[in-house]
């Protein structure tokens, strides 16, 4: 089974700053087959990103994924008050058993 | 839209029983693999379970195998998780949800409200 660490477990940040949150895979991604999403307080997970890159229906732009292998990106170039949430990325290189990471709780400096 | 709707969650005793349903609308349901995906209290995320759009392949993690089973029927547009042997560490909302094409099934593209699940004496 891949593990999946975030990191930072919690980002402080001002609206309008840039976010860069890391995601580590114990063991390489197949074909980089990682996927990005936002929770908000009391609500259900939303898709960002999968592929790793490839931005989701509806996604802004200022939502962007990177990475490969083992090691993977989501940056929110320029933050809006309604991206203060928590982040998840999950895995599906093996298919099941699908694995997320622990999250990442971006919020207001 | 596409919209999923859970019910069924409830209170439960250990070693007890719940039966989960997910009614699904606004989109081709019989054409999707849908899945069962857990959060406990001030937790992260967990998948449960997969079924595939026909049923013919389902996937349960190694902490429910044995106890849940998943189901489906496409004629009712509604997909079901039977839950038998609760355990205290079974508590938690459960979210149904689609699994993206673009995935092949295996991330999630739309989710449920969720229904809360609580297993307690």
């Amino acid at each position: 089974e891949i593990v999946l660490t975030q990191s930072p477990d919690t980002l402080s940040l001002s609206p309008g700053e840039r976010a860069t949150l890391s995601c580590r895979a114990s063991q390489s991604i197949f074909s980089d087959y990682l996927a990005w999403y936002q929770q908000r307080p009391g609500r259900a997970p939303r898709l960002l990103i999968y592929t790793a890159s490839t931005r989701a229906t509806g996604i802004p732009d200022r939502f962007s994924g990177s990475g490969s292998g083992t090691d993977f990106t989501l940056t929110i170039s320029r933050l809006e008050p309604e991206d203060f949430a928590v982040y998840y990325c999950q895995q599906y290189s093996d298919s099941a058993p699908y694995t997320f990471g622990q999250g990442t709780k971006l919020e207001i400096k | 839209q596409v919209q999923l709707v859970e019910s069924g969650g409830d209170l439960a005793k250990p070693g007890g029983s719940l039966r989960l349903s997910c009614a699904a609308s606004g989109f081709n349901f019989r054409d999707y693999f849908m899945s069962w995906l857990r959060q406990a209290p001030g937790k992260g995320l967990e998948w449960v379970s997969s079924m595939s759009s026909s049923g013919s392949t389902i996937y349960h993690a190694d902490s429910v195998r044995g106890r849940f089973t998943i189901s489906r029927d496409n004629a009712k547009n509604s997909l079901y998780l039977q839950m038998d042997s609760l355990r205290a560490d079974d508590t938690a909302v459960y979210y149904c949800a689609r699994g993206s094409l673009h995935c092949g099934g295996d991330c999630f593209d739309s989710w449920g409200q969720g229904t809360p699940v609580t297993v307690s004496s």
